[in-house]
């Protein structure tokens, strides 16, 4: 069962706007939550995360929105460049659950020139 | 400063053979994750210890997975025998006991 979901395998974006990558998550014990970037033969990085207390965090041109209610958060990259052309993964922390992360099964961002 | 490291790159080898899989967290590091990367479900972790002490291995598939982390600078995790559904990248990843994790660049297995 997948706890933590990004139902868009994929998405392609032109260079210079905004590119919004989504996951949802089921179980309402999570209280942190992360995004990783992976390039091909590469292992994943991390670039933002949240914690549930917060409904935003911003780094740069990267923004991730947390909707509790909606057990929904995304993760906004403006403007995009062709150097964010990455596998994006959201991944998930439950409260008492100690450093163990819960990762989506990713989205392929293609930003084009 | 090394990041982790992860041997071999790159592993092939026929049904049924034994397998093993190498990582060198990050120096420092007490937490060691063992994960697999497949299309269909992402990233999946399969153990992770604190400490070297495992502390969740109910991601591990089957009896033929097992890991080891003899001490704090080397882990393996072995398949026996192996089977052609184990083809995956298999990543491993440390951190401080935060929750950001560091990813070894991975190992590319393929079984046939």
């Amino acid at each position: 069962d997948q706890q933590v979901k990004q139902n868009s395998p994929s998405l392609s974006v032109q260079e210079g706007r905004i590119s919004i990558l989504n996951c949802d998550y089921t179980n309402s014990m999570f209280d942190y939550f992360l995004w990783y970037k992976k390039y091909p033969a590469e292992g994943p990085t991390f670039l933002i995360s949240i914690s549930s207390i917060k409904d935003k965090n911003e780094d740069g041109r990267f923004t991730v929105f947390l909707n509790k209610s909606a057990k929904h958060l995304s993760l906004h990259i403006v403007p995009s460049q062709p150097g964010d052309s990455a596998v994006y993964f959201c991944a998930a922390k439950l409260t008492g659950g100690g450093n163990k992360l819960t990762f989506g099964t990713g989205t392929q961002l293609k930003v084009e020139l | 400063d090394a990041g982790v490291i992860q041997s071999p790159r790159h592993e092939v080898t026929e049904m049924g053979q034994e397998v093993t899989l190498r990582c060198k967290p990050i120096s420092g590091h007490n937490s060691l994750f063992w994960y697999r990367q497949t299309m269909m479900r992402g990233l999946e972790l399969l153990i992770y210890f604190n400490n070297n002490v495992p502390i969740d291995d109910s991601g591990m598939p089957e009896d033929r997975f097992s890991a080891k982390m003899p001490n704090a600078s080397f882990s393996t995790l072995k398949i026996q025998p192996s089977e052609p559904r184990d083809s995956a990248v298999y990543f491993c990843a440390s951190s401080t006991g935060g929750y950001q994790q560091y990813f070894g660049p991975g190992t590319r297995l393929t079984v046939t």
